[in-house]
């Protein structure tokens, strides 16, 4: 069965640093997204992407955030200076095979020390 | 934006017992789905049910889309049930989800 895989699974890094978080969905959708969970909190919406462009963000998703589909299977998230409260699990969804059927990579841990 | 409620918070079962967990949300939707999250905090799809009724093994989902909830039925509890369950919802073509807050589930021995 198709799944939505994430790299790196954890990653840690020096607060100012930059991070990109790669995805690659499924290979058929067309609709794409990021979400983030700080631990113990509930799942939250960051962006989403569709036919190569930003289709909504939210106001967590400011400057310091980007994604870039940069050829036709990966999609990344970029955070340009990475603060503590980044801190988090981050997770890329995919949807568009005839349904709204979202479906969840397994995460990548973002650590910011 | 839509509000999505989920109750009971916490539950604690022993091996075996059955449980419901509801989903309220407050507009109208074109999708739902419900979540496990497990230990390592991967997010297993459990349902898309944006209405109707569906069963997979234990597990079993009701959604009400008239009345605004979900319902999420686990039977016969095991000790790898346990974990928070999430409500998500949709309201558009192919739009954002909106998590609740969850059901974390404790079942024992």
């Amino acid at each position: 069965e198709p799944e939505v895989t994430q790299t790196p699974s954890h990653q840690v890094t020096q607060m100012g640093q930059e991070v990109i978080l790669r995805c690659v969905p499924i290979s058929n959708h067309l609709y794409f997204y990021w979400y983030r969970q700080i631990l113990g909190q509930k799942v939250e919406f960051l962006v989403s992407f569709y036919n190569n462009e930003i289709s909504e963000k939210s106001e967590i998703f400011d400057d310091q955030f980007s994604v870039e589909r940069p050829d036709g299977s990966n999609f990344t998230l970029k955070i340009r200076s990475t603060k503590l409260e980044d801190s988090a699990m981050y997770f890329c969804a995919s949807t568009g095979g005839g349904s709204y059927e979202q479906y969840f990579g397994p995460g990548t841990r973002l650590t910011v020390t | 934006g839509i509000q999505v409620e989920q109750s009971p918070p916490d539950l604690i079962l022993q091996e075996g017992a059955n449980s419901t967990l509801r989903c309220n949300f407050s507009d109208s939707v074109n999708n739902l789905q419900w979540f496990h999250q497990n230990p390592w905090g991967q997010l297993i799809n459990l349902f898309y049910i944006p209405s109707g009724t569906k069963q997979n093994g234990r597990l079993s989902a009701t959604t009400v889309a008239t009345e605004r909830y979900s319902l999420l039925y686990i039977s016969s509890s095991q000790t790898t049930d346990s974990g928070v369950y999430f409500c998500a919802v949709g309201t558009g073509t192919a739009s954002k989800l909106t998590f609740g807050t969850g059901t974390r589930l404790q079942v024992t021995l």
